[in-house]
């Protein structure tokens, strides 16, 4: 396996337009997490996924967000109606337990 | 809630011996883990301690106290390419909610 794959990396988009984006994970992890990261700032917890459920959602996701993970595979991450505060790195991580193995992230960059 | 505090820069030259801090406020606690993030690629990991004490991995050493909730990355023999931005994170709750500080940019200077 060549580790965790997302796409697509750059992504440019005009407010008010819905952009969607893709994570393959580790293909034996079962768990699956999104971040956002902004310059200078830790990655921020979005979302994750257990298998294909998902267990938690952050409080300071609206309700513009959207994941799904069918048949606990790959995931996507659907941002509508983007603000320019959307713009950020959108990272994707799997893991078998503590430790995890993050992609190479999309950028998102909302004119 | 949970918070990590961690400085938000450290510099030192190639081959010294550098430690970057990070205390915590959290909710339960599971462990602390650390990740570096070369700029413009992926956070990788580094280390994870679920116990007091310290962990040795080659040039690298993490601590906890969790007693003290502070913990600290140890680098050793610094090299040029350590130049990076370090995080520590906590996971959450038993669904293993990571939180993330907001990261120590290490430079080293030749």
């Amino acid at each position: 396996d060549t580790g965790v794959s997302q796409d697509p990396r750059h992504k440019i988009t005009k407010r008010g337009q819905n952009v969607t984006f893709r994570c393959d994970p580790i293909s034996e992890h079962n768990r699956l997490y999104w971040y956002r990261q902004t310059l200078g700032q830790g990655p921020e917890f979005l979302t994750y996924f257990q298998n294909e459920a998902q267990l938690e959602k952050s409080r300071l996701l609206s309700d513009r967000f959207s994941a799904e993970r069918p048949k606990g595979s790959f995931s996507t991450l659907e941002i509508q109606r983007t603000e320019q505060g959307d713009s950020a790195m959108y990272l994707c991580a799997s893991s078998l337990d503590v430790e995890q193995y993050f992609g190479p992230g999309t950028r998102l960059t909302v004119t | 809630g949970q918070s990590l505090e961690q400085p938000s820069e450290v510099t030192a030259v190639e081959g010294a011996i550098v430690q970057i801090n990070c205390t915590y406020q959290t909710s339960g606690f599971y462990g602390l883990s650390w990740y570096q993030q070369h700029d413009g690629g992926a956070p990788t990991f580094l280390s994870y301690n679920a116990l007091d004490g310290l962990e040795e991995t080659g040039r690298f050493s993490s601590f906890l106290s969790r007693s003290d909730s502070y913990g600290y990355l140890l680098l050793q023999e610094l090299q040029m390419k350590d130049s990076a931005s370090y995080f520590c994170a906590v996971p959450g709750g038993g669904s293993y909610i990571p939180t993330f500080g907001r990261g120590t940019s290490l430079i080293v200077h030749p």
